[in-house]
């Protein structure tokens, strides 16, 4: 089936660790983001992606990382920098990011990160 | 900026009636719109979208949202809720004037619907 596969569905992060969420694509899209939902607060962006070996800062990247290497795959790496981690992490991929595009994005299932 | 507001954190209504989830927005330029629902620990699904032509936007699970560019609305209606469509509704806007930054959408806060018997 195609469609957008996050992993782990729930990680559990104690002080100071850094954990790795994973993304993977297989609709070929072009561009892929990661979004961080808390209760009340709505979807906030954190990276995204337009094309391979090339991201941008969302709104609220500190204590965040990604990397682009493969067109499919957008993993998210949650740093000890970070100091409220614990949240509903998204990753979603659209087909392109042309300045006049109304193209849809399509979210995964998501990942629940908790510190212990 | 563009930005986007759902007035109601809640909105209830019992079976078989018809449901409006309220949604208004500010952009500069014209407005691309969007609306998703998630249902519990889920990603978000795509219902509906405008980008252009017809108001009257038709999406997935008879959901409908009508734009109206005086008003700055796009609110989502059903004629008839069912307790299946109990779930959290967001609704989104990005700018179409919007050059560079990627297809980056500005997400509302949020509408809980229960539909109830």
């Amino acid at each position: 089936d195609g469609g957008i596969t996050q992993s782990p569905k729930y990680l559990f992060r104690k002080e100071g660790q850094n954990v790795t969420l994973s993304c993977e694509q297989n609709l070929n899209h072009d561009a892929m983001y990661w979004y961080r939902q808390d209760p009340g607060q709505g979807l906030r962006l954190i990276y995204y992606s337009q094309i391979v070996n090339d991201f941008q800062k969302g709104d609220i990247a500190e204590g965040y990382s990604v990397s682009r290497e493969k067109k499919e795959s957008f993993p998210l790496t949650v740093t000890s920098a970070q100091k409220n981690p614990t949240a509903f992490y998204l990753c979603a991929s659209s087909p392109g990011t042309g300045a006049l595009s109304g193209n849809t994005i399509y979210f995964g299932e998501g990942s629940w990160l908790t510190v212990v | 900026a563009q930005s986007v507001a759902q007035p109601e954190d809640q909105v209830n209504v019992a079976e078989g009636n018809p449901l409006t989830v309220k949604c208004t927005y500010s952009v500069s330029g014209n407005p691309y719109l969007f609306w998703y629902v998630q249902y519990p620990n889920r990603g978000l699904q795509f219902l509906l979208k405008y980008i252009t032509g017809d108001n009257l936007v038709k999406g997935s699970y008879g959901f409908e949202a009508e734009f109206n560019k005086s008003q700055t609305s796009f609110h989502l209606k059903k004629p008839s809720a069912l307790v299946s469509d109990s779930a959290l509704y967001f609704c989104a806007v990005r700018d179409s004037r919007r050059t560079g930054g990627g297809n980056k959408l500005t997400f509302g806060t949020g509408t809980q619907l229960k539909v109830e018997l």
